[in-house]
């Protein structure tokens, strides 16, 4: 089992539509949870960055996250073609930028206009 | 604010050559920069972890001889891929953090070993 699992997808919906977009992890010490947009042959762009559970809404997008079912989420209200992308859920043990992440595989997004 | 840059954006090089990525932080003091690999359709995969003026950590798995790091500055973090072999052909990203933040990604180097 990886630490770390995320639907590849593709994931299809129309323009305007609410998107959910979803992890589970397998190891209960993760307590940093973050959710980044990957354009094609680029660098991830950090979206959301939670620590321990609860929600945090930024815009159009908030994160959940639920420790106990060891699930974390990420919404994505009025989409728009421009969100199209791959989304890569990752997570750290400790914060403060001294640990390396552990990530999923990413969910490739596709906004229809 | 937090922009990492890395060069070069695409790198062909012919097998048995060695190879220097480089790793920025432009506008910050990293005190932490991070190596990643990431093969097509597969999540990015932390190769390991380097400290200002230390040693680097290296994950199960990956040959510290053969992908040597270099944390120079607060700023530079270079790869070096030593002996390239066409297996080695991927996408390195690195990413630098600054003491109590975030990770900030780099755009990624794309390295073919022909």
């Amino acid at each position: 089992q990886k630490e770390v699992e995320q639907d590849p997808g593709p994931l299809s919906v129309p323009e305007g539509a609410i998107v959910s977009l979803n992890c589970t992890y397998s190891n209960s010490a993760f307590q940093y949870f973050m959710w980044y947009r990957q354009y094609s042959r680029k660098g991830p762009e950090l979206l959301m960055y939670t620590y321990s559970s609860g929600n945090k809404e930024d815009g159009r997008f908030t994160a959940q996250v639920d420790k106990s079912s060891k699930y974390i989420s990420l919404f994505i209200r009025d989409s728009q073609p421009s969100d199209s992308a791959t989304y890569l859920c990752a997570m750290s043990i400790t914060g403060g930028g001294a640990d390396g992440l552990t990530f999923g595989k990413g969910t490739h997004l596709i906004i229809q206009p | 604010g937090a922009v990492v840059s890395q060069h070069p954006s695409w790198v062909i090089c012919k097998s048995g050559t060695s190879v220097k990525i480089e790793c920025r932080s432009l506008d910050f003091q990293a005190t932490t920069m991070f190596w990643y690999r990431q093969f097509p359709k597969q999540s990015l995969m932390l190769m390991a972890t380097s400290n200002e003026g230390s040693k680097a950590t290296y994950e199960q798995g990956v040959e510290k001889d053969k992908f040597l790091i270099n944390h120079a500055s607060l700023t530079l973090s270079t790869l070096t891929v030593t002996s390239a072999h066409p297996e080695d052909s991927s996408f390195y990203i690195c990413s630098a953090s600054r003491r109590g933040g975030e990770q900030y990604f780099g755009p990624g180097t794309r390295l073919t070993v022909t």
